[in-house]
């Protein structure tokens, strides 16, 4: 399968602990977005990688949240000291440069903040 | 900032008959403006762009318009079948950078 993976599926956590996500997009797609989508709501931009460089950070983001993508390939994003209306599904979408701007996007990981 | 509204309320309709989604936005015109289908527990599925200039999309049973006066895009679905029944979202592009999703609308077909 060489969609776009994320893991873990799902994770329980605790108020307080810091968590964090994995994302593999298609291999040959420069662009990388994160999103957070709770129930009833589309997907909410947090963030944009343009091969490694972050391009773009939703201002909604508060301090607690960090991504990276180091060699350009997989990413991660980090949320620390978590709390509860963190709880959501996080999404990953990888795009090719050019063309219609088409997303992929990965299965997500749902958090659960305790 | 930019508002996109989609129904929030569930649309029902029978199997075979068109299905019609609304998404209206606000301020500028996006240079274009995709739907996404997306079913439960799952990321949601590029289906159709249609970019600024374009009045009407079509892909199989889909089709979609785009009124920029009324700042406003249609998406259809003909001859609907039970297995189109899922969440639709429209996502305007106004930043390549950074897109923005409607809340979606979801959709059943009734067999």
């Amino acid at each position: 399968d060489t969609g776009v993976s994320q893991n873990p599926r799902h994770k329980i956590t605790k108020r307080g602990q810091n968590v964090t996500f994995r994302c593999d997009p298609i291999s040959e797609h420069n662009r990388l977005y994160w999103y957070r989508q709770t129930l009833g709501q589309g997907p909410e931009f947090l963030t944009y990688f343009q091969n490694e460089a972050q391009l773009e950070k939703s201002r909604l983001l508060s301090d607690r949240f960090s991504a990276e993508r180091p060699k350009g390939s997989f990413s991660t994003l980090e949320i620390q000291r978590t709390e509860q209306g963190d709880s959501a599904m996080y999404l990953c979408a990888s795009s090719p440069i050019g063309g219609s701007y088409e997303q992929y996007f990965g299965p997500g990981t749902r958090l659960t903040v305790t | 900032s930019q508002k996109i509204e989609q129904n929030s309320e569930a649309l029902n309709i029978q199997e075979g008959k068109t299905a019609t989604l609304t998404c209206n936005y606000t301020n500028y015109s996006p240079a274009y403006l995709q739907w996404y289908r997306q079913d439960p527990g799952r990321g949601p599925v590029f289906l159709l762009l249609i970019r600024e200039n374009e009045k009407e999309k079509r892909k199989e049973r889909l089709k979609v318009t785009f009124d920029t006066t009324l700042k406003q895009s249609l998406f259809h679905i003909t001859a609907s079948q039970p297995a189109d029944s899922a969440t639709y979202l429209c996502a305007p592009l106004y930043n390549f950078n950074k897109f923005y999703f409607g809340s979606g609308t979801k959709l059943n077909v009734k067999p």
